[in-house]
């Protein structure tokens, strides 16, 4: 399944760089998603973008800005980081509320 | 307030045996969606089957299965003839398709260890 695909798939930074990640789905929807998956801890919605619009912000730090260019591409900058923001980055989209679809995730260490 | 649980953290069992991996929601609304997700250790979640509030009907696809039940608010899957692929985490999901947040509630999802 090729449907939502994530770029890259493993991240090592330090603390100091700055680094994005892509998402970009073929599914032809308009809301596309940002989760965090940390070990022993439940996912977390990040963020939420319906038509390129950003509708979902759920009290992230500003060390991680998205940005939704259009309905296909979702990006998430990163930057100052810290060890604890290790985590599984996944993105999915959807359309409307319908079922999400999810990428394989971006595996983020921070040294 | 809305809550999925998933009170399974981990099973195993020997393949081919027959496991069932709970469910219970809680929820006001009078419409809402349940899904169960699959995240394989490639940490893809692949989703696996999505029920309509209004809709009770059991489903079965191959050998999965999924029993709804809102008397007991539970919407339960099961595994028949369980295989060493099978091995993955599953997640029960929770959303209110009206309410305009986009939200999924999740659980802790439940580690299924098929053994060979």
């Amino acid at each position: 399944e090729t449907g939502v695909t994530q770029t890259p798939r493993h991240l090592v930074m330090g603390m100091t760089n700055k680094k994005s990640l892509k998402c970009e789905q073929h599914l032809g929807h308009n809301a596309m998603y940002w989760y965090k998956q940390s070990a022993k801890k439940p996912l977390e919605l990040m963020f939420v973008y319906s038509l390129e619009e950003r509708v979902e912000n759920n009290s992230v730090p500003s060390r991680f800005s998205p940005e939704c260019p259009n309905s296909s591409h979702l990006f998430l900058h990163l930057h100052t980081l810290q060890p604890e923001d290790s985590a599984l980055y996944l993105c999915a989209s959807s359309q409307e509320e319908d079922t999400q679809y999810f990428g394989p995730g971006t595996r983020l260490t921070v040294l | 307030a809305q809550k999925v649980t998933q009170a399974q953290t981990e099973i195993s069992v020997v393949e081919k045996e027959d496991v069932t991996l709970d469910c219970v929601y809680e929820t006001r609304d009078t419409t809402y969606y349940l899904f169960w997700y699959k995240q394989p250790p490639s940490g893809e979640l692949v989703f696996l089957i999505r029920r309509n509030s209004f809709d009770e009907q059991n489903e079965i696809s191959g050998r999965y299965s999924w029993n709804f039940q809102k008397s007991t608010s539970s919407f339960n899957f099961t595994i028949t003839a369980s295989q060493v692929v099978d091995s993955a985490v599953y997640f029960c999901a929770l959303s209110d398709p009206t309410s305009g947040t986009y939200k999924y509630i999740f659980g802790t999802g439940t580690r299924l260890k098929v053994l060979a």
